[in-house]
């Protein structure tokens, strides 16, 4: 079963808009990652939080998270066509440490 | 590019064949885990390897197996394949159990006729 849940499942923008995702998970963590998946190929690790950090940047990534609600947000700034890709959230659960959950994913297209 | 990567790309096979995949992890990282993503859907864990011991397991059953060799290479097992085994096969390697971020490969595209 899936820990997480992204939202929305699917998000269509311009380029140069941002583009805000949201990851929502179930139990507590000891971090959270964001990757993305170009065309059902492998993974591509974009960003970890710790759950004592709040937000978190990399480059025109910004990550928030909220683990008093149990949720996380991903920000893409100045969005660009080759940011098209499903981004995912995984969570690496406190009572397992070495087993990652991933979300259901978001599939973001951004139009040139 | 990650470092790892995975063989074969595509393969098709019959209900009730067995099947191997392998994944070929970056130098040092002693860790592997092998993750079942469906179309559509994101990858579930399926278990993780360390120094060559299985160090935790997904929700799937015992036809699902594996093994790593010294040399950074691993196999996922899978026997009595059924139609739902249909999937994306994504291995990850680190360098050890507790560290954050894990290095995918490009998968393998396992379809069951």
């Amino acid at each position: 079963s899936q820990q997480g849940e992204e939202d929305p499942q699917a998000l269509s923008i311009q380029e140069g808009e941002n583009a805000t995702m949201n990851c929502s998970y179930k139990t507590s963590i000891n971090n959270l990652q964001w990757y993305r998946q170009n065309s059902g190929r492998g993974l591509v690790h974009l960003i970890l939080i710790r759950s004592n950090e709040r937000e978190k940047h990399s480059g025109r990534l910004r990550v928030t998270l909220d683990t008093s609600k149990k949720s996380s947000s991903l920000l893409i700034t100045a969005s660009r066509a080759a940011d098209t890709a499903s981004y995912f959230c995984a969570t690496d659960l406190t009572n397992t440490g070495n087993q990652f959950y991933f979300g259901t994913g978001t599939s973001l297209t951004v139009i040139p | 590019e990650t470092g790892v990567t995975q063989s074969p790309t595509h393969l098709i096979k019959t209900r009730g064949q067995q099947v191997t995949l392998r994944c070929s992890s970056q130098s040092g990282h002693n860790t592997v885990s092998w993750y079942q993503q469906a179309l559509g859907q994101g990858p579930q864990f399926i278990f993780q390897y360390y120094r060559e011991e299985e160090n935790g397991r997904g929700n799937f059953p015992p036809r699902f197996s594996g093994l790593q060799f010294p040399n950074y290479s691993s196999e996922l097992n899978v026997n009595a394949l059924e139609l739902d085994d249909s999937a994306l096969y994504l291995c990850a390697s680190s360098f050890t159990t507790s560290t954050d971020t894990q290095y995918f490969g490009p998968g393998t595209r396992l379809t069951v006729l």
